[in-house]
Parts: structure tokens; sequence; C-alpha cells
């Protein structure tokens, strides 16, 4: 079974500082995503990494895929309080089907 | 640009009574998958339907049931309901089976409450 760890479980940062969560298995992924869902709604695609090594950049966010396509990471920059979520890490397994990590409930404090 | 919806978006049963959750994909979109959500939980998924076929299945009760209709609609059914299966339940939809590489697309969520 694939499992993905995330790490912290929760984070509660004042505005402005920068912050790091990660995404971690044992187990080779296809590619890596990271989704950002808000209380009551369905998860919002944030990005999707394929290559091992590969780093994407989304405004103040940058996420960044292992070279062995084992684990993610992703950071913020100058966090703000529209950052407020759960981010969830989820890898695409060999039936194509998602399988999605615990989540890391982030508050950033104004 | 038109979303995956879902409806109804609250849902309130009763004990061993019946609910049908339904989910419509993006125009185009020809994959479908359920995933349940409890509190303070990850989404875990239940089943996916591939050109109105099933395509995989998760740890998914048997008092559930899906299927994909030929305007590539699903609908989740489920029966004797339990106080346990209180969750969001998502639907995501995607062209073809590339889910894994392109990413999903959630609807909002049906949050079903059983009392």
């Amino acid at each position: 079974t694939q499992l993905l760890e995330q790490s912290p479980q929760f984070l509660s940062i004042q505005e402005g500082e920068n912050l790091t969560v990660y995404c971690n298995s044992s187990s080779v992924f296809s590619s890596l995503q990271w989704y950002r869902q808000e209380p009551g709604e369905g998860p919002v695609l944030l990005v999707t990494v394929v290559t091992g090594g590969e780093v994407k950049k989304l405004k103040r966010l940058t996420f960044q895929f292992g070279d062995a396509r084992k684990d993610s990471s992703l950071h913020i920059t100058a966090a703000q309080p529209g950052d407020t979520g759960l981010y969830l890490c989820a890898g695409g397994d060999r039936d194509d089907k998602i399988i999605f990590g615990k989540g890391t409930r982030l508050h950033i404090l104004p | 640009a038109a979303g995956v919806i879902q409806s109804p978006r609250h849902l309130i049963k009763e004990k061993r009574e019946t609910a049908t959750l339904k989910c419509y994909p993006i125009p185009r979109h020809d994959t479908v998958y359920w995933y349940q959500q409890g509190p303070g939980q990850d989404p875990q998924f239940l089943i996916s339907f591939y050109e109105k076929m099933q395509s995989d299945k998760g740890i998914i009760p048997d008092r559930f049931s899906a299927q994909q209709f030929s305007d590539y609609h699903s609908e989740l059914n489920m029966s004797s309901l339990e106080l346990g299966d209180s969750a969001l339940y998502f639907c995501a939809s995607s062209l073809g089976r590339r889910g894994a590489l392109g990413g999903y697309t959630f609807g909002s969520g049906t949050r079903l409450t059983v009392v």
C-alpha cells in the first residue's frame, strides 16, 4: 500500500514568515500534486509535479518534487492570512488514481 | 469555466434511510472519482468510472453503489445509512484516466449528516 506522510500536521505562524511543509513516502509516484482545501469545500489543485527534481513556482509558493519521486515540499514565502487552509499532497498510483496524505493545517496569524 | 457540480450540497438523513448523491463532471470529462472525507480526515477514495464502466474501487461498503450514465454524470447510492457515514462526499473528474498526471477538478462536495 502506497502511503503519503505529511509534516507538520499543524502549523501556526505569523504573517510575513516563511514556511515549508513536507510530503514523504517510501514509494515512487508517477506524479505528486498539492491541493488546498477550505472548510466545507472541495480540494483545489495548486500544482502537479511529474519529473524528479522538478521545481514549480506559483507566486509565493514553491513546489519541489524529490529526485527519486518519493517526496515533495511546499515552501511559502511571506505567508499571508489568505494562505490559511488545509494543504493536501496527493500521489498518482499505478492504477492512475490519487492517494492523499493526511494534510497540513496551516494557520497564518495576522 | 464550468466546474464539477455536485448535488445536493447538504443532506440530512436518518439511520437506515437511503441517500443518492449526484455528480456532474466538467464537460467532455469522461472519468469520475468519488471520495469520502470524514471530519478532520483526508479524502478516502471510494470508486471511479471511466467511459461509464467502473475503473477502480477503494474501500467502499457493500451498502454503497455507484454508476456513471451516458451523459457521464455519476450517482452514488447509499443504503441502510449508519451514523458513521456522516462525511463530506467529493466527486472529481478528469479527461481520460489521467487524473494522476493532470490533476483532478473537485466539486464542492455533499455534506451528508446521518442522525
